[in-house]
């Protein structure tokens, strides 16, 4: 159980352009989710958390309008990267927590993002 | 700030020995500490959690330590096996469904 997966897996995209993640609790609902961003070697960075149904909350320093988070069912959760530039390069990995409580958050295998 | 620190050289050792790694913590407790596993290009997958107000913590061959003194955890791997080979993550939490803060994660090798 608690099973997470994201898509794509990887992606390579032209600077400028959109990039949509999502993220997918496939055998449990998750009232929240959570992006994060880790660079090589570094550990995993809280993007935001979001709670289906509301808006995201956004770490300090990561900007709202570039990374678009949806969060319509309690199984789905989107990240948009806007614009993408070569500095946002990296690799993305959502988790969501049960709904049913519980504090372990169940992460995605992750989606590999490199922009050129 | 609170921050986790977690050994950043990899730990080497033989098959079949006890891998300990370590996980420091700053300033107040957190609630719980959980640990997960992360292998190269993938999300990190689950361990064990351990509260606060447990001192010790077990699952097959994986036990977690809780010292609220030395502000540390320590996770052991007994009878380590090549397959346990990966990185491993620690993080805080400091309270019952708030945010993870990690560490940056050690490296763990284990030979044949």
């Amino acid at each position: 159980g608690a099973v997470v997966s994201q898509h794509p897996s990887r992606v390579i995209c032209k600077s400028g352009t959109s990039v949509k993640i999502e993220c997918r609790s496939l055998d449990f609902q998750a009232t929240t989710m959570f992006w994060y961003r880790q660079f090589p070697k570094q550990s995993l960075m809280l993007m935001a958390t979001s709670n289906e149904g509301s808006k995201a909350t956004y770490e300090q320093g990561v900007e709202k309008d570039k990374f678009l988070i949806n969060h319509a069912s309690l199984t789905l959760s989107t990240l948009t990267v806007t614009s993408a530039h070569p500095e946002d390069s990296s690799f993305y990995i959502c988790s969501a927590r049960d709904f049913q409580g519980g504090e372990t958050q169940y992460f995605g295998p992750g989606t590999r993002l490199l922009v050129l | 700030s609170q921050k986790i620190e977690q050994n950043s050289e990899a730990l080497n050792i033989q098959e079949g020995k006890t891998a300990t790694l370590t996980c420091n913590y700053t300033n107040y407790s957190p609630a719980y500490l959980q640990w997960y596993r992360q292998d190269p290009g993938r999300g990190p997958v689950f361990l064990l959690l351990i509260r606060e107000n447990e001192k010790e913590k077990r699952k097959e061959r994986l036990k977690v330590t809780f010292d609220t003194t030395l502000k540390q955890s320590l996770f052991h791997i007994t009878a380590s096996q090549p397959a346990d080979s990966a990185t491993y993550l620690c993080a805080r939490g400091n309270s019952g469904y708030s945010t993870l803060t990690f560490g940056k994660g050690t490296m763990l090798l284990v030979s044949p």
